[in-house]
């Protein structure tokens, strides 16, 4: 089955710096990935996602990027506000096989003033 | 659009009896549902993917007698955790993918979690 690695697993950065987290997968079937952000004792909500026909996305100050070749996709948030402090989860998804996710570890990211 | 809603949010119950917990999708048919667990400062664990009307399909190493998944209609899927036990506490969370034209294939929506607490 698909294995996702995901790092750094804690990350603290300044107010206004970038911060950017990778994760690795393990299955070449996998084509859809996406990140969620979650914040404690809430639900993971979904703030960007990439498929496999493309290399980057971008939405205003977040951006994913997508090497199919190595495996491994990318988060980035620039100009980083204190309200971007969650844990940051990658998630990969085979085609078939019902569609389901597999999640990273997670990453908490801490935004300092 | 899109939203998910899961009751209760949270739940006390002694070690040994049943609860039951409901997923719905509110303004869409869901036609997976699927259902995860997460303990503290861990990741999301698929434990198993339930489509309507046909049996859940659940992930290695999780007890389908021990956790019962009904997905009667396109709105609702229910988890119960029998005979639950303090190792069973946790938080448990659903999503919902949607079907049919306009729809991705991907995407899922998470409802809100249900914190389970076994004394």
């Amino acid at each position: 089955g698909e294995n996702v690695e995901q790092h750094p697993s804690t990350l603290s950065v300044q107010e206004g710096d970038s911060a950017v987290i990778k994760c690795t997968y393990s299955d070449s079937a996998s084509n859809y990935f996406p990140w969620y952000k979650q914040e404690l004792g809430k639900r993971p909500q979904l703030i960007i996602d990439i498929r496999s026909n493309v290399g980057e996305k971008k939405d205003q100050r977040i951006a994913v990027t997508l090497n199919k070749t190595a495996k491994h996709f990318s988060l980035h948030i620039t100009e980083t506000q204190p309200e971007d402090s969650a844990v940051y989860f990658c998630a990969a998804s085979p085609s078939g096989g019902g569609n389901k996710l597999t999640f990273g570890t997670g990453t908490q990211l801490k935004v300092e003033l | 659009g899109a939203v998910v809603s899961q009751h209760p949010s949270r739940v006390i119950c002694k070690s040994g009896t049943s609860v039951k917990i409901e997923c719905r999708s509110l303004d869409f048919q869901a036609t997976t549902m699927f259902w995860y667990r997460q303990f503290p400062k861990q990741s999301l664990m698929l434990m198993a993917t339930s489509n309507e009307g046909s049996k859940a399909t659940y992930e290695q190493g999780v007890e389908k007698d021990k956790f019962l998944i009904n997905h009667a209609s396109l709105t609702l899927s229910t988890l119960t955790v029998t005979s639950a036990h303090p190792e069973d506490s946790s938080f448990y969370i659903c999503s919902a993918r949607g079907g049919g034209a306009g729809w991705g294939t991907y995407e899922q929506y998470f409802g809100p979690g249900t914190r389970l607490t076994v004394t």
